[in-house]
């Protein structure tokens, strides 16, 4: 069973606009983590964001934000004011165990 | 934050021939490292849990005896693609946990620069 889902297999957005890309989990776990990862065209994964499922506030790093809506399963990744690097793709993932499981990604590509 | 190297960062072998992938943490030791192999626009699906001083756990469906793992050391795991073939051609990336406390339990996980294995 998919236990992260990302609908979005691409996404545009204009400069400068704000863009969510979504991300929902399946777990049974009440103690559990949920990532974000970059990997733009030169293959590395660059970490964005964490979030905890005991963390009570939505975790914030820069221009990054996660919604995080526990009942609903839910770690949407917000990215305000995009800029033409940010073209990549996004990977949801969820810690299972000691293993990291990915999302099936989504490419967002920045317009200018 | 933590350091982690791949070699080769690409490498195009001919088929039959085998073709090593080192993995290393340059900063820090590393008794698990994990193996992720990627196909263009796809998602990084596991493959094997590599343990210091022990064997490697693969994921169901994964090969043992394709895909060899050795964890010889704290600061090296390779990957070691034996006999390849075409649908052998993939990006493989592995990543190091360090565990810190700063992201949960199962601590952060640092991630080489990936290898492509082209195989003719």
């Amino acid at each position: 069973a998919q236990k992260i889902t990302q609908t979005q297999p691409g996404m545009f957005v204009q400069e400068k606009e704000a863009v969510t890309l979504d991300c929902t989990y399946d777990t049974s776990d009440q103690s559990y983590g949920l990532f974000w990862y970059k990997q733009p065209s030169s293959g590395e994964m660059i970490f964005l964001i964490y979030q905890g499922s005991y963390d009570e506030q939505n975790a914030t790093e820069g221009r990054y934000s996660l919604n995080f809506q526990k009942a609903r399963k839910s770690a949407n990744l917000v990215i305000s004011a995009s800029q033409l690097g940010d073209s990549a793709m996004y990977f949801c993932a969820m810690r299972e165990g000691r293993k990291l499981i990915f999302g099936q990604g989504t490419e967002l590509s920045v317009k200018p | 934050g933590a350091v982690v190297s791949q070699h080769p960062s690409w490498v195009i072998c001919k088929s039959g021939t085998s073709v090593k992938i080192e993995c290393r943490s340059l900063d820090f030791q590393a008794t698990t490292m994990f193996w992720y192999r990627q196909f263009p626009k796809q998602s990084l699906m596991l493959m094997a849990t590599s343990n210091e001083g022990s064997k490697a756990t693969y994921e169901q469906g994964v090969e043992k005896d394709k895909f060899l793992i050795n964890h010889a050391s704290l600061t090296l795991s390779t990957l070691t693609v034996t006999s390849a073939h075409p649908e052998d051609s993939s990006f493989y990336i592995c990543s190091a946990r360090v565990v810190s406390g700063r992201m949960g339990f199962g601590g952060e996980l640092f991630f080489g620069e990936g290898s492509r294995l082209t195989v003719l």
